[in-house]
């Protein structure tokens, strides 16, 4: 079965750390690029980061970008998002989400989600 | 960024409605357009890519239309399972951006 399942997500003070991962499994992880997508709560959902199979490309949300890093490690399946600088709009649910890879990009498969809680 | 401006933002209807929701680009991405349904507590699913394909294994009562910065998912006949959010999302040049989404509740 094809999987994704997100970890690491909780409650940090503002301006702290937090990195959150994803194991993937029912694929060949290697040949996807991968995203992180959130979703603040009552809110709708805001792309993140993005991460070629190859980790070749790396893009940024304008919002994230100098405080978040996204890597993988193909050989353990995984998916990391190393969140620095935290701030109370971070507090979010975050999705992991593979993308289809082919013709038109598009996130097929999707985590249940780690809550993440910025809070003082 | 690509702005992407779905309307309405909500709407009532009842099972066997014919529901169309629509989703504004702010300016050209072709088709490079994808549709997303999401239920409370659950996460995203993938409906439709590419602006008209159907994704695996969604049922063919979702259709999706448009290209240039005009587009349109079509619900031919509501079903309960159907009530949720929809968001529509631009593929075509990174960062990605989603519309504020459309909730589709029971009238």
């Amino acid at each position: 079965e094809v999987q994704l399942v997100e970890s690491g997500g909780g409650l940090v003070k503002p301006g702290g750390s937090l990195r959150l991962s994803c194991a993937a499994s029912g694929f060949t992880f290697s040949s996807y690029s991968m995203n992180w997508v959130r979703q603040a709560p009552g809110k709708g959902l805001e792309w993140v980061s993005c991460i070629s199979g190859s980790s070749s490309y790396i893009y940024y949300a304008d919002s994230v970008k100098g405080r978040f890093t996204i890597s993988r490690d193909n050989a353990k399946n995984s998916l990391y998002l190393q969140m620095n600088s935290l701030r109370a709009e971070d507090t979010a649910m975050y999705y992991c989400a593979r993308d289809r890879t082919r013709a038109y990009d598009a996130f097929d498969i999707w985590g249940q989600g780690t809550v993440v809680t910025v809070s003082s | 960024d690509i702005q992407m401006t779905q309307s309405p933002s909500s709407l009532s209807a009842s099972v066997g409605d014919r529901v169309t929701i629509t989703c504004r680009a702010s300016q050209s991405i072709s088709n490079y357009l994808n549709w997303y349904q999401q239920k409370p507590g659950k996460a995203p699913k993938l409906l439709i890519y590419g602006a008209s394909s159907l994704q695996s294994g969604v049922p063919s009562r979702f259709s999706g239309s448009g290209s240039g910065t005009d587009f349109t998912l079509t619900i031919s006949s509501l079903q309960p399972e159907d009530f949720a959010t929809y968001y529509c999302q631009q593929s075509y040049r990174t960062s990605w951006t989603f519309g504020q989404g459309t909730r589709v509740e029971i009238k």
